[in-house]
């Protein structure tokens, strides 16, 4: 059974950093690509970043540019997410998500249950 | 940036009926070179992550009721539940993965 379970979620102030960490198992996490996407309690989902299995494609959301950067350490089975120079409007909770495929252009096929961030002074 | 604008923002089907969404893409994200489209759905329920449905426009996932179906191409999709069911109670995303990633605005769909 595939498990995604994230950790280092919590409460920051605007402009610190927080690094997210996903747990993966019951597959083969060297075969696919990963993502992140988080969600404001009650609203929409947003895709946040994806890596590809070997860290070769990394792909962004236009407002993460420059202040997030994902990366996984695949003898560990875990995904990252280091979130700098953090804002309000970054407040949410922060799933994990596994690819159906090994690169990055790819549908997800299963979620863990998100870890959350509020930032806020 | 491709923009996913679903329709309608809510709707309300009695059991047992037909529910349909529907999902249009600001640009084609159909790769002609495999003749995929980009396009998947997911349903989520309150209090938990979203699920996947359909993949590749079309393909349902192991385990989803064939009473879902996704349908499409180009820039025009449809999400189709043949005959709801209350368990269907959830909203529902559309997602393009040809460039980049973006979410539709999510559909709640309600029992009348």
């Amino acid at each position: 059974e595939v498990q995604l379970v994230e950790s280092g979620g919590g409460l920051v102030q605007p402009g610190r950093s927080l690094r997210l960490s996903c747990a993966a198992s019951g597959f083969t996490f060297d075969d696919y690509a990963m993502h992140w996407v988080r969600q404001v309690p009650g609203k929409g989902l947003e895709w946040v970043s994806a890596i590809s299995w070997n860290s070769n494609s990394i792909d962004y959301a236009d407002s993460m540019k420059g202040r997030f950067t994902i990366s996984r350490d695949n003898a560990k089975n875990s995904l990252y997410l280091q979130m700098n120079s953090l804002r309000v409007e970054d407040t949410a909770l922060y799933y994990c998500a596994k690819s159906g495929c090994s690169s990055t252009t790819c549908y997800t096929n299963h979620w863990g249950q998100g870890t959350p961030v509020t930032v806020s002074s | 940036d491709i923009v996913m604008t679903q329709s309608p923002d809510s709707l309300a089907v009695s059991l047992g009926e037909r529910a349909t969404i529907n999902c249009k893409s600001s640009q084609s994200v159909l790769n002609s070179s495999n003749n995929r489209n980009y396009l998947a759905w997911y349903q989520q329920k309150p209090g938990q992550p979203p699920k996947l449905l359909i993949y590749w426009a079309s393909t349902r996932e192991y385990g989803v009721p064939d009473r879902f179906s996704g349908s499409g191409s180009g820039t025009d999709f449809t999400l189709a539940i043949s005959s709801l069911q209350a368990e269907d109670v959830a909203v529902y995303y559309c997602q393009q993965y040809y460039v980049s990633h973006t979410f539709g605005q999510g559909t709640k769909l309600e029992i009348k």
